[in-house]
């Protein structure tokens, strides 16, 4: 099973409502990855966490906040945010970090900020 | 730095036609990873293909193969007997050490 689930798949909400994206993988995989795309382009990382730990943060705003529950959960809270920030939330996962190959996506959450 | 370079913003193919995407990548690193995404409209993000460094043997999945030219730093993707499905952005990408890289996409569309 290559299932990477992500809910919700469509989010609206205000530049002052708190909010959180979630990320689930069954596969036994000790790394997660959150990224944002914008239409027409590629995913651009935003953090990565490697067993439960976070390893990469791409300079990203502090008004998202990943969390990492378990090794099967992701979350990514979401706080005070701009219109700019409305896109397509992806969740990956992969076996490991480095040269372990593949990460796995999940369908993504659609996010628009009003 | 590694730069992944996808030099066809859109391409088209007819129905039952082969076509080629091309990628090119820069690396310093001996040993990585390379991939192909696909990215139908609207829909999730999958691999279609993906080779290792140290393979000299191209990868194939079923209508699927690449051209792996290690020393040109080449990558493409060859699509045989096209098929309206195989509309979607593909995405070349590069893995080397925590790092994972994507090209800017490649636009298909296979024509009825």
């Amino acid at each position: 099973d290559t299932e990477v689930t992500q809910t919700p798949k469509h989010l609206v909400m205000g530049m002052t409502n708190k909010k959180s994206l979630k990320c689930e993988q069954h596969m036994g995989h000790r790394a997660m990855y959150w990224y944002k795309q914008k239409a027409k382009k590629p995913p651009e990382l935003m953090f990565v966490y490697s067993y439960e730990k976070l390893s990469i943060n791409e300079s990203v705003p502090s008004r998202f906040s990943p969390e990492c529950p378990n090794s099967s959960l992701l979350n990514l809270h979401l706080h005070a945010l701009q219109p700019e920030d409305s896109a397509l939330y992806l969740c990956a996962s992969s076996q490991e970090t480095g040269l372990y190959g593949t990460q796995y996506f999940g369908p993504g959450t659609r996010l628009l900020v009003l | 730095a590694q730069t992944v370079t996808q030099s066809q913003p859109e391409m088209s193919v007819q129905e039952a036609e082969t076509v080629t995407l091309s990628c090119t990548y820069d690396t310093s690193e001996s040993n990585y990873y390379l991939f192909w995404y696909k990215q139908p409209p609207s829909r999730q993000m999958i691999l279609v293909i993906r080779q290792e460094a140290y393979k000299q043997q191209n990868a194939t999945e079923n209508r699927f193969s690449v051209n792996f030219q290690k020393a040109a730093k080449s990558f493409s993707l060859k699509i045989s007997d096209s098929q309206l499905g195989d509309t979607a952005m593909y995405f070349c990408a590069f893995e080397t050490g925590n790092q994972f890289y994507f090209g800017t996409g490649t636009s298909l569309t296979v024509i009825p």
